[in-house]
């Protein structure tokens, strides 16, 4: 298993541009949440979906957007990046039933956003 | 709304020492969780601690939680150089939404 995998690694965009992050697992989770981390502020959920076709807000939705078509993949749009994204990205997934049995989060390996 | 705070934010430890993290959150949870980030690196699980009074320990490290007092804590024992990393703890909020505490950057010298 792959686990989850995130891409780009890298990127830098120019204020205004618009770009997705991918995000996919080989888990069958139906859980996957996308976080930013900025420096001293630990993890923000930005959206996250709890199944294919089902999409909810986090903490910090606000010049993202979300959709899951498929349970492998959660991709993240940026409308228009604005230099308060400069972040890095991080996509996790778990199986769905929180609950019960106390699952642990999987996290990606991250996408460092630069926007200028 | 739910606020996450650990403390302390740095931690510089000697080998050998013993020291306890704290993490308090401001509304009613049961679900507490515990990350190690190296720099430059993604998150690991460490713990799941799924209800009141539970505690769980990996080599150096035990996590316990009190529901009641709204309080999770990491505790060292004799500390090594290779638990340095920032340390996380989360809480799960409305079933689906989880709250991060801001880290603590714990450094182990010889």
């Amino acid at each position: 298993n792959a686990g989850v995998t995130q891409t780009p690694k890298f990127q830098v965009l120019k204020t205004g541009q618009s770009m997705t992050l991918q995000c996919a697992q080989d888990m069958n989770h139906e859980y996957m949440s996308w976080y930013r981390q900025d420096p001293g502020m630990g993890l923000r959920l930005i959206h996250y979906s709890v199944g294919a076709g089902i999409t909810d807000q986090g903490e910090v939705p606000n010049g993202y957007n979300v959709s899951r078509s498929t349970t492998e993949d959660f991709p993240l749009r940026l409308l228009s990046a604005a230099p308060s994204q400069t972040s890095v990205y991080f996509c996790a997934s778990s199986h769905s039933v929180w609950r019960l049995g106390g699952y642990e989060q999987y996290f990606g390996p991250g996408t460092r956003l630069t926007v200028t | 709304e739910l606020k996450v705070e650990q403390n302390p934010l740095f931690l510089s430890m000697q080998e050998g020492k013993n020291y306890t993290i704290y993490c308090n959150y401001s509304t009613t949870s049961d679900r507490l969780y515990w990350y190690r980030q190296d720099p430059g690196k993604s998150l690991e699980s460490l713990f799941v601690l799924l209800s009141n009074g539970a505690v769980k320990q990996e080599g150096r490290l035990m996590a316990s939680l009190d529901t009641k007092a709204r309080l999770s804590t990491l505790h060292i024992t004799a500390a090594v150089h290779d638990l340095s990393a920032t340390y996380f703890c989360a809480v799960l909020y409305n079933n689906n939404d989880m709250r991060f505490g801001a880290g603590t950057r714990l450094t182990v010298k010889p």
